[in-house]
C-alpha cells in the first residue's frame, strides 16, 4: 500500500496571506489528523476528522480549519497566516474503526513546510 | 493527556551500546502509548507501540516498558547503529479522545 502523502511538500507565504494543504490518507484508512511541528513547541495536534466529520479539536485559533472529504482525503486551511505559522505540518492516517474494531495505530506522512515571511 | 515529559532531550551513544530514553505523562485515562522516529526531512515513522493493559512490549532491538502506577514509560533501543541516529518521541493517547500528545523529542546520535 502506498503510504500517506502530502501536497506540497514546500510553501513560502507572505503574512496575511492563506494556504491550503492536502493530504491523502493510506487507502481504507478513513481518519486523518493534522499536527502542526515546530522547534519551540514541538508536535502539536490541530485537529482530526474521521467520516467526514471533525472528532477532535486542538488548541489553535480559528483561522485553521479542515475539511474531508468523501474518499477520505483532507484539507485543512490557514487564513491570514502570522509568521508564528511557519512550521513542518502533519498529516497522520489511521483505520480508527472499522468492523466495530478499534485501531489505535496513525502513520505520518513527510509533512508541507510552510515558511511565512 | 496534554503533559508528557521526555528526557534526556539529547543522547551520544557508542555504536553497538544501548540508548534508553524516558517519559512521564500525567493522564490516568491513557490507554495508548506510540513511539516514534523521526529522519532529517521525514515525517515521524511509528516503531513501537504498548497498550496499557501490557507492560512491556519487544520489537526487533527495541524493547518498551510501561508502568502505569507511576506513569512511566521507557524506549531502550539495544546494539545500536548508525541508522538508528534521529529524534525519538514518545506519545499517549487518552481513551477518550483520538488526539495524539506528544513528548518533546530525544535527538539519538550514535557514534561510529
Amino acid at each position: 500500500k502506498a503510504g500517506v502523502t502530502q501536497t506540497p511538500r514546500y510553501l513560502i507565504k507572505t503574512r496575511g496571506q492563506q494556504v491550503t494543504l492536502s493530504c491523502s490518507p493510506i487507502s481504507g484508512h478513513r481518519s486523518v489528523s493534522w499536527y502542526q511541528q515546530t522547534p519551540g513547541q514541538g508536535l502539536q495536534f490541530l485537529f482530526e476528522y474521521f467520516s467526514e466529520t471533525q472528532r477532535n479539536k486542538g488548541n489553535f485559533p480559528g483561522r485553521f480549519s479542515g475539511r474531508q472529504f468523501s474518499n477520505s482525503r483532507s484539507e485543512m486551511n490557514v487564513s491570514t497566516l502570522e509568521l508564528g505559522d511557519s512550521a513542518l505540518y502533519l498529516c497522520a492516517s489511521s483505520p480508527r474503526e472499522q468492523r466495530g474494531i478499534r485501531y489505535n495505530e496513525q502513520f505520518f506522512g513527510p509533512g508541507t513546510r510552510l515558511t511565512v515571511l | 493527556g496534554e503533559n508528557v515529559e521526555q528526557h534526556p532531550s539529547t543522547l551520544s551513544v557508542q555504536e553497538g551500546d544501548s540508548a534508553v530514553i524516558k517519559c512521564t505523562y500525567s493522564d490516568s485515562a491513557s490507554n495508548y502509548f506510540p513511539w516514534y522516529k523521526q529522519e532529517l526531512g521525514k515525517g515521524p515513522q511509528l516503531i513501537i507501540d504498548i497498550r496499557s493493559n501490557m507492560d512491556k512490549r519487544q520489537g526487533q532491538r527495541v524493547t518498551v516498558l510501561l508502568n502505569k502506577t507511576v506513569k512511566h514509560l521507557s524506549l531502550q533501543i539495544a546494539a545500536t547503529q548508525p541508522g538508528d541516529s534521529a529524534v525519538y518521541f514518545c506519545a499517549e493517547r487518552s481513551t477518550n479522545d483520538y488526539k495524539l500528545s506528544f513528548g518533546a523529542g530525544t535527538t539519538v546520535t550514535v557514534r561510529a
